[in-house]
């Protein structure tokens, strides 16, 4: 079993609407998990980091953790074009044990 | 401030050739740690160090070597290349090793061994 599994994409929204990302890990002890953003191209940009069960809002993104089902999830509220990219779950136990990455393209 | 900087950009190696990665990272940054990513994977850890010593490595053969400066710089070395070494190396910097600890990854070192 992979530590950090996301759903598989690619995932399609049109302009305006919700973008919701899934990905689960397989460690329970697991403390910190953030979320990272890759243009095609380029290296992994950091959006957001949540430790605490429930939610944790940052402008238009939206990270929700349930420690319980071992489940981590980030909206995109008003998804616009420039979303369009890949998004990459990682625990982080002192080194980054990232997922495959779900990539996500906005419908103008 | 400037964020982290690695070089080379590009870098085109044989098979057999070994080649060194550099990076600094953000001012004040102690700890420096080392990802390979795979074109459709999500990067995978190599080493992390932090105020000079090696704190962790991950699941990668002797022949990647890696090393920190005084300066808190680091080389990454990778020796007898394969072809399967090709990939995008990522460097991230961040204050110092732990779990609740942000990392910010540099441009990038894409590696293609022919």
């Amino acid at each position: 079993q992979k530590e950090v599994e996301q759903n598989s994409g690619p995932l399609s929204v049109p302009e305006g609407a919700i973008a919701s990302l899934n990905c689960t890990y397989s460690d329970r002890g697991s403390q910190s998990f953030f979320w990272y953003r890759q243009y095609s191209g380029k290296s992994p940009e950091l959006i957001m980091f949540i430790y605490s069960n429930g939610d944790k809002e940052d402008g238009r993104f939206t990270a929700q953790l349930n420690k319980a089902s071992q489940y981590v999830s980030l909206l995109i509220r008003d998804s616009q074009p420039s979303d369009s990219a890949t998004y990459l779950c990682a625990v982080n136990d002192y080194k980054l044990s990232f997922g495959a990455g779900t990539t996500v393209t906005v419908r103008a | 401030d400037a964020g982290v900087t690695q070089s080379p950009t590009h870098l085109i190696k044989t098979r057999g050739q070994q080649v060194t990665l550099r990076c600094s990272p953000i001012s004040g940054h102690k700890s420096v740690s080392w990802y390979q990513q795979v074109l459709g994977q999500g990067p995978q850890f190599i080493f992390q160090y932090y105020e000079k010593e090696e704190r962790g490595r991950g699941n990668f053969p002797d022949r990647f070597s890696a090393r920190q400066f005084p300066n808190y710089s680091s080389e990454l070395n990778v020796n007898a290349l394969l072809l399967g070494d090709s990939a995008l190396y990522l460097c991230a910097s961040s204050l110092i090793s732990g779990g609740a600890v942000e990392q910010f990854f540099g441009p990038g070192t894409r590696l293609t061994v022919l």
